[in-house]
């Protein structure tokens, strides 16, 4: 069995600052992680995700994760936070097998002038 | 590329009717798509996995009875809830698997907001 803990359901930060979104899975084989980005009315985009290899993961719009394997972590980082940044993020966990994604319940980022 | 495509975005019903909601693949095909479900403030749920030109494999308590899944082509999966009631009021949401795509790769579509009154 998987899950997926996201800290905080609305997260807000001024722009240019630091984000910083956490994630916490659970699963009891090797986890593939992924963050995806909703804005409104959109579908789900991929932002970035770890299969095997590099612990340190880049994605689009300058946001990287990292998996912990001893924290069971993988949060979202970007040094500076845009306005366009505005979005609802999910983290997720896979088994690798490729057919389920179990979801977290999403953190909602609002950037402040 | 990879455009998922969901349609209607939002409907509205009375209370035993049937609502149908399609997903589409616009410029890619898709050998399995799969269909959610997400209660405010709540995780995506996967409902059902479905494979085109065979029967969708459903998640436990999800009735398939009371959720058709249709995909009878490498482009498009349908959805249709069926004698809708209240408790059915969600919002459900597609993606879709590129054929010959890595497995951990889907396309989300933008989602239907339904609303049984």
């Amino acid at each position: 069995a998987q899950s997926v803990t996201q800290l905080g359901s609305h997260v807000s930060v001024s722009e240019g600052a630091l984000v910083l979104l956490r994630c916490n899975y659970s699963s009891s084989v090797p986890p593939y992680l992924f963050w995806y980005v909703q804005y409104p009315n959109q579908g789900l985009q991929l932002l970035l995700k770890y299969t095997t290899g590099a612990t340190l993961v880049k994605g689009i719009n300058g946001f990287e994760a990292e998996f912990k394997k001893s924290e069971t972590s993988f949060h979202l980082t970007k040094p500076s936070a845009h306005m366009s940044d505005a979005a609802e993020y999910f983290c997720a966990v896979s088994d690798g097998g490729g057919n389920k994604l179990t979801f977290g319940t999403g953190t909602q980022l609002k950037v402040e002038l | 590329g990879a455009v998922v495509s969901q349609h209607p975005s939002r409907v509205i019903c009375k209370s035993g009717t049937s609502v149908k909601i399609e997903c589409r693949s616009l410029d890619f095909q898709a050998t399995t798509m799969f269909w959610y479900r997400q209660f405010p403030k709540q995780s995506l749920m996967l409902m059902a996995t479905s494979n085109e030109g065979s029967k969708a494999t459903y998640e436990q308590g999800v009735e398939k009875d009371k959720f058709l899944i249709n995909h009878a082509s490498l482009t498009l999966s349908t959805l249709t809830v069926t004698s809708a009631h209240p408790e059915d009021s969600s919002f459900y949401i597609c993606s879709a698997r590129p054929a010959g795509g890595g497995k951990n790769i889907q396309y989300f579509g933008a989602g239907t907001r339904l609303s049984v009154l």
